[in-house]
């Protein structure tokens, strides 16, 4: 059973960092694209970036592209995303999952992790 | 590009309903359309990809279908039973940018 579980979530101020992880289990992780979603309270989903296999394909939605790095350990099996320059609109549960690209051609998103709430506030 | 979704839709048990995606910019029918379930409180799960294909587990009452005229892409829930209550994300992507956008979501209310 493919497992996907977020952690490193938490309260930070306005224009400060964090970094978030992902460790997988279950799944060939060496050979999927990954992907983060966030979903602010109350509100909808929001695709925030995907990253190939091997790290040679990685795209960002406009909102966070310069602020946040997408990244993963294939050794570890585990996926990053470095957040810097948080604001408060980045107030959200983050979401890891499958992107089923590489397997489509398009993006799909599945499974999913239980996510990890980052609180932007002063 | 963005993807309209109606707030909420609401039906009976054993009932079916519909739930609209529209497509502003770009084709509906170039760009594949997926369909995520969500309960309060729980992480998404696809119901339908690849705008009409259901994942291995997904029940056949539910089914999608796209519209070129409209624009659109509807995900149509048949035999409504109470665990089918919360809420639904259309999603699709832009190829030429790969950027992914998700509708606003509709609430579904099993009555």
């Amino acid at each position: 059973e493919v497992q996907l579980v977020e952690s490193g979530g938490g309260l930070v101020q306005p224009g400060g960092s964090l970094r978030l992880s992902c460790a997988a289990s279950g799944l060939n992780f060496r050979s999927y694209t990954l992907a983060w979603v966030r979903q602010a309270p109350g509100r909808g989903l929001e695709w925030v970036a995907s990253i190939s296999a091997a790290s040679v394909t990685i795209v960002y939605s406009d909102s966070v592209k310069g602020r946040f790095t997408i990244s993963r350990d294939n050794a570890k099996t585990s996926l990053y995303l470095e957040m810097n320059t948080l604001r408060d609109d980045d107030t959200a549960i983050y979401y890891c999952a499958r992107d089923k690209w590489d397997d489509y051609g398009f993006h799909w998103f599945d499974p999913w992790g239980p996510g990890t709430l980052v609180t932007v506030s002063s | 590009f963005s993807l309209t979704q109606p707030h909420s839709v609401s039906e009976s048990p054993g009932k079916t309903v519909t739930i609209s995606c529209t497509r502003s910019g770009g084709n509906i029918d170039k760009n594949f359309v997926q369909w995520y379930h969500q309960r309060p409180g729980s992480s998404p799960t696809t119901v339908i990809f690849g705008d009409n294909q259901r994942p291995s587990g997904v029940s056949s009452r539910f089914s999608g279908s796209i519209d070129s005229p409209s624009n659109s892409a509807s995900l149509t829930i048949s035999g409504l039973r109470p665990e089918d209550d919360g809420d639904y994300f259309c999603q699709s992507t832009d190829r030429d940018t790969q950027a992914v956008i998700f509708g606003g979501g509709t609430k579904l209310t099993v009555l």
